[in-house]
């Protein structure tokens, strides 16, 4: 069973710093692309990074271009995001994310259950 | 970028009805397309991709047609374990977008 468990979310003062981790399972890790989706409360889904099986490429949205950076372990299975200078508009449940890929068009078949993310002073 | 939209961006519908929501991608997307359902506090799930494939395990009421930047996602029947937020995406690529929702609930 693919299991993906997110960790690391909490409460960041403004301009503050916070890693997630991503827990995976039930799958060939070193296989897949792995991404990084998040929803601001009431709010929609955002789509944020995406890193390569292999670590050799990553991707970052605009608005957390610089700031933001992917990374992976493959020896542990596990997905990271490192966020720096946050925003309160950072404030959302980032998600985990793996699917199967055609070169670059990979949708999603399996979320974690989200880490909770909180900017505020 | 590639920008989606989504229309409407709310409906009400009785159980038993026929649901259609729509979906636009800014330009041609070929099929890569994904829909998901988003149930009140639960985790987005697939429903479809390749604009009409079925998941697996999703039941057979859903259903998605469309190419290029026009795409329907319909809900035969409409039940009430159906309530939930609807997203379309388009995977040709990152940035990968989604699109703003569609919130279905029952009259």
């Amino acid at each position: 069973e693919v299991q993906l468990v997110e960790s690391g979310g909490g409460l960041v003062q403004p301009g503050g710093s916070l890693r997630l981790s991503c827990s995976a399972s039930g799958f060939t890790f070193s296989s897949y692309t792995m991404h990084w989706v998040r929803q601001a409360p009431g709010k929609g889904l955002e789509y944020i990074s995406a890193i390569s099986s292999n670590g050799g490429s990553t991707y970052h949205v605009d608005s957390v271009k610089g700031r933001f950076t992917i990374s992976r372990d493959n020896s542990k299975s596990t997905l990271y995001l490192q966020m720096s200078s946050l925003r309160p508009e950072d404030t959302a449940v980032y998600y985990c994310v793996k699917g199967p890929c055609s070169g670059d068009n990979c949708y999603f078949d399996y979320w974690g259950q989200g880490a909770l993310v909180t900017v505020s002073s | 970028d590639i920008q989606m939209t989504q229309s409407p961006s709310s409906l009400s519908a009785s159980v038993g009805d026929r649901v259609t929501i729509t979906c636009r991608a800014s330009q041609g997307i070929t099929n890569y397309l994904a829909w998901y359902q988003q149930k009140p506090g639960k985790v987005p799930n697939l429903l479809i991709y390749a604009a009409s494939t079925l998941q697996s395990g999703v039941p057979s009421r859903f259903s998605g047609s469309g190419s290029g930047t026009d795409f329907t996602l319909t809900i035969n029947s409409l039940q009430p374990e159906d309530v939930a937020t609807y997203y379309c995406q388009t995977y040709n690529g990152p940035p990968r977008a989604f699109g703003p929702g569609t919130k279905v609930d029952i009259k």
